[in-house]
Formats: structure tokens, C-alpha cells, sequence
């Protein structure tokens, strides 16, 4: 079984430019969380998702920033006119949903490294 | 609200000593308790994780954490450090399922344990 897969690895962008990051969740995962990770700071959640639902995205910015999970295909991070301070690790996770459990486990990926110009 | 603070940026201990990583957390709602492991340029590894049965929690690689509601910690532990424990570890806080915590894990900053030969 697969991880979660995450593409691209890294990724370079000038400023103003779009940049996609796309997340495959582990196979049989309904739930896929963003996180980013600025320089020498811990994880930050950004959103969170169910197929064709945003369940929460109290940690995206509001401009700029939007995610989605379609019914098909994987999870896509899209971030508008980026600039230098969009500039950060973005990781992806995802987990089962396992009705009368009260914790479902949240399995990282490895990351996409973004670097703004 | 949740939140998790990691005494300690960075520390330093020599090969075959004890491992100490301090973790207080902040919880209004029983706290489900993590501590994941980084390497450089990788994604997150779950160490181990407390949900609320033995307060003593064993993890991979020969770590143990232990949760004291008294003391409001969850600090990591390792008897023998050995020179593949160098990396960043984060220790990290979430809700259970049923409340609105449960969506997002909250990090800490991040702790970087070096070890000298």
C-alpha cells in the first residue's frame, strides 16, 4: 500500500505566478489535511477536506489560497500570484474514516518545497 | 484551544545517553497526544501517539512518552541515544472526533536533537 504521494517535490515559482501542489491520499483515505511549514517553525494546519467538501479551513489565508479534493483525482493546493513569503514546506496528509472511532490516525506525505524568486 | 509548547529548540546529548524532549500542552477537551520525528528534506514519522489509555505510551526506535494531566506534559524519552536519533522531533496536540479540535493537528515548534559521538 502505497504512502501519500505528493508532487512535485520541490518547486520553483517566480513571483505572481500560480503555483499547484498536488496530493494523492493513501488508498481507501476519504480525509486529506494541508499543512505548511515555514522555515525553522513548526506545521501549521491549513484545511481540511472530504471528497468534494471543505469540512475546514479556518488556517487558509483568505486571499490567494484556495484547495480542493474532487470526486476524482487527487487533492490540489493552489496558490494565486505567489509571493516571497508564500515560500515553505507544504505537507500533505490523509486518513480512513472509521465511524465509532475516536481517532483516525493522520499519515504524512513527503512534502512539496516551494521557493518563491 | 489547543496548543503545545517544546521547551528547547535544540539539544545536544552524546551517543548512549539519556534523551529528555520537554512537551507542555494547553487543552480545553482531552487532548489526543502525538510526537512525530522529521528528518532533513523528509515528511513527518509518527514516533508515537496518547489517546487515552495507558499513560505510558511506547513508540518506534526505542522512544517512550509519558502524559501527566497533573503536570500538563508529555514529554519524550529515550534511555540510549544512538547517533540515527539526530533530527527534528515536534510534539503535537488534536481533539478527538465530536469536537471541532479533532480536524487539525497543532505542532509545536520543533525541537532539534543533535548527538555527539
Amino acid at each position: 500500500n502505497a504512502g501519500v504521494m505528493q508532487n512535485p517535490r520541490h518547486l520553483v515559482r517566480r513571483r505572481g505566478q500560480e503555483a499547484r501542489l498536488r496530493c494523492s491520499p493513501m488508498k481507501g483515505h476519504s480525509h486529506v489535511y494541508w499543512y505548511r511549514q515555514l522555515p525553522e517553525e513548526g506545521l501549521k494546519f491549513m484545511v481540511y477536506l472530504q471528497k468534494e467538501n471543505i469540512i475546514d479551513e479556518s488556517g487558509m489565508p483568505k486571499e490567494r489560497f484556495s484547495a480542493e479534493f474532487p470526486k476524482e483525482g487527487p487533492s490540489i493546493l493552489r496558490i494565486q500570484q505567489v509571493v516571497r513569503g508564500d515560500s515553505a514546506a507544504y505537507f500533505c496528509a490523509s486518513s480512513p474514516f472509521l465511524p465509532g472511532e475516536s481517532y483516525n490516525e493522520q499519515f504524512f506525505g513527503p512534502g512539496t518545497r516551494l521557493t518563491v524568486l | 484551544a489547543q496548543s503545545v509548547t517544546q521547551l528547547g529548540s535544540h539539544v545536544s546529548v552524546s551517543e548512549g545517553a539519556l534523551v529528555l524532549l520537554r512537551c507542555n500542552y494547553s487543552s480545553s477537551v482531552p487532548p489526543y497526544l502525538f510526537w512525530y520525528v522529521q528528518y532533513p528534506n523528509q515528511g513527518l514519522q509518527l514516533l508515537l501517539k496518547y489517546t487515552s489509555a495507558a499513560t505510558l505510551v511506547k513508540g518506534i526506535n526505542g522512544f517512550e512518552a509519558e502524559f501527566k494531566k497533573s503536570e500538563t506534559s508529555f514529554h519524550l524519552t529515550k534511555p540510549s541515544a544512538h547517533m540515527s536519533d539526530a533530527a527534528e522531533y515536534f510534539c503535537a496536540v488534536s481533539g478527538s472526533w465530536g469536537d471541532s479540535s479533532a480536524s487539525k493537528i497543532i505542532f509545536g515548534s520543533g525541537t532539534r536533537l543533535s548527538i555527539r559521538p
